[in-house]
């Protein structure tokens, strides 16, 4: 079965320092998968996808994620952390069709990123 | 374009009760998922409809179901409502395209508190 882990419940960082999320998956086949950020009160915003190709994923808000196969992680970071930054961010995988689970989601536990001034 | 679009944002309703939450998404999309995010068990797949088809279930209690129209809006009703049912239910709208899309939006929530 496919699944993701996020081993930290929280990471805290200072503002202007790099930040890293972690994320490791297991799947079988080839992984889509992603990183969402949630704000209080709010649904999951997008950042970036992993489908296929380069192993380092530009998304938005100036985030990355590096895909890994061999150490089966897709780590999001950023070079330069604001106070804004601070939210919960959830990686995910899909359960796609190859495996019969067609369009499904699904996630980790969730990290709450804390960027302090 | 507009986004995808849950309502209402906010419902408290009683035990045993029943709700109805709607969803509607991008125009165009024709998938259609339902997640259950609470603090214990994070997020959650309930269903995904696809053209009015329900195509994949989650583990969940057949007190939740859910429909798709022909517009492809959705809504998913929960009834005999428990305490445990208090969540965020989110929507998420995908093309469903084939190609590399597999770009999944997500609506802002419905909050549900069951008392």
């Amino acid at each position: 079965a496919q699944s993701v882990a996020q081993p930290e419940d929280q990471v805290n960082v200072a503002e202007g320092n790099p930040l890293t999320v972690k994320c490791t998956y297991s799947v079988s086949g080839n992984p889509y998968l992603f990183w969402y950020v949630q704000y209080p009160n709010r649904g999951l915003q997008f950042l970036l996808k992993y489908i296929t190709g380069d192993n380092l994923v530009k998304g938005s808000y100036g985030f990355e994620a590096e895909f890994n196969k061999s150490q089966t992680s897709f780590h999001l970071k950023k070079p330069s952390a604001l106070v804004s930054d601070s939210a919960l961010y959830f990686c995910a995988v899909r359960d796609g069709l190859f495996s019969g689970g067609y369009n499904k989601l699904i996630f980790g536990a969730g990290t709450r990123l804390a960027v302090h001034p | 374009k507009a986004g995808v679009t849950q309502t209402p944002r906010y419902l408290i309703k009683t035990r045993g009760q029943q709700v109805t939450l709607s969803c509607s998404p991008i125009s165009g999309h024709r998938s259609v998922s339902w997640y259950q995010q609470t603090p214990g068990q994070g997020l959650q797949f309930l269903f995904e409809y696809f053209s009015e088809t329900q195509r994949n279930k989650g583990n969940f209690p057949g007190r939740f179901s859910g429909r798709q129209f022909s517009n492809s809006r959705s809504e998913m009703n929960v009834s005999t409502l428990e305490l445990g049912d208090s969540a965020l239910y989110l929507c998420a709208s995908s093309s469903q395209l084939t190609g590399t899309n597999y770009g999944y939006t997500f609506g802002s929530g419905t909050r549900l508190t069951v008392v």
